[in-house]
């Protein structure tokens, strides 16, 4: 069965450092991948996907993934992160007919 | 493009009472729409996936009677909390899909229900 892990419940990185994001999927066949964030309150932002051919991904806001089917992984990274960049990260994976399964997330906090 | 719209973005019903969600997609037909459940700082939890004019396809564990789902147009999908009990307070949140673009969801605001 499909199965999406985020290790890290929290991080915390000062503002203007670099950020990973780790996740690990599980999946039999050539997996579709997102990275979402959500704010407080909110809804879910689409931020990348992955479907085939490059495997390192830019989206929006400054981040970027990189597809590594060797190591089941698929980390979320950005050179830089400002204090607006607090909020939820959720890897997912697509599964079949159309459906997401979600990681259990990882909050990020930002120190000044 | 691609907006997808909650309303009410919050409610507080007495127990016992039913409460509606809509959730509509504002500027595109939607070939699916999703249901999620979200407890306070965990994971999106997937109820129900409905289409236009077909009962709905519910998640193992998700009570059909206790959660209605209405898909009357390829615009619109109502979620119906019958009963509300407290343990039903939660935010809901719904996604559609969008013909021509490939497993890609989007994403409502989502709906914080409280049941007192």
């Amino acid at each position: 069965a499909q199965s999406v892990t985020q290790p890290d419940i929290h991080i915390t990185v000062s503002e203007g450092a670099s950020l990973e994001l780790r996740c690990n999927y599980s999946y039999g066949a050539t997996p579709y991948l997102f990275w979402y964030v959500q704010s407080p309150g909110q809804g879910l932002q689409l931020l990348l996907k992955y479907f085939s051919g490059d495997t390192l991904v830019q989206g929006i806001k400054g981040f970027e993934a990189e597809f590594k089917r060797s190591q089941s992984s698929f980390n979320l990274r950005k050179p830089s992160v400002h204090w607006s960049d607090a909020a939820e990260y959720f890897c997912a994976v697509g599964a079949g007919d159309d459906k997401i399964i979600f990681g259990k997330g990882t909050r990020l906090h930002i120190l000044p | 493009g691609a907006v997808v719209s909650q309303h009410p973005s919050w409610v507080i019903c007495k127990s016992g009472t039913s409460v509606k969600i809509e959730c509509r997609s504002l500027d595109f037909q939607a070939t699916t729409m999703f249901w999620y459940r979200q407890f306070p700082k965990q994971s999106l939890m997937l109820m129900a996936t409905s289409n236009e004019g077909s009962k709905a396809t519910y998640e193992q564990g998700v009570e059909k009677d206790k959660f209605l789902i209405n898909h009357a147009s390829l615009t619109l999908s109502t979620l119906t909390v019958t009963s509300a009990h407290p343990e039903d307070s939660s935010f809901y949140i719904c996604s559609a899909t969008r013909q021509g673009v490939f497993k890609e969801q989007y994403f409502g605001p989502g709906t914080r229900l409280t049941v007192t």
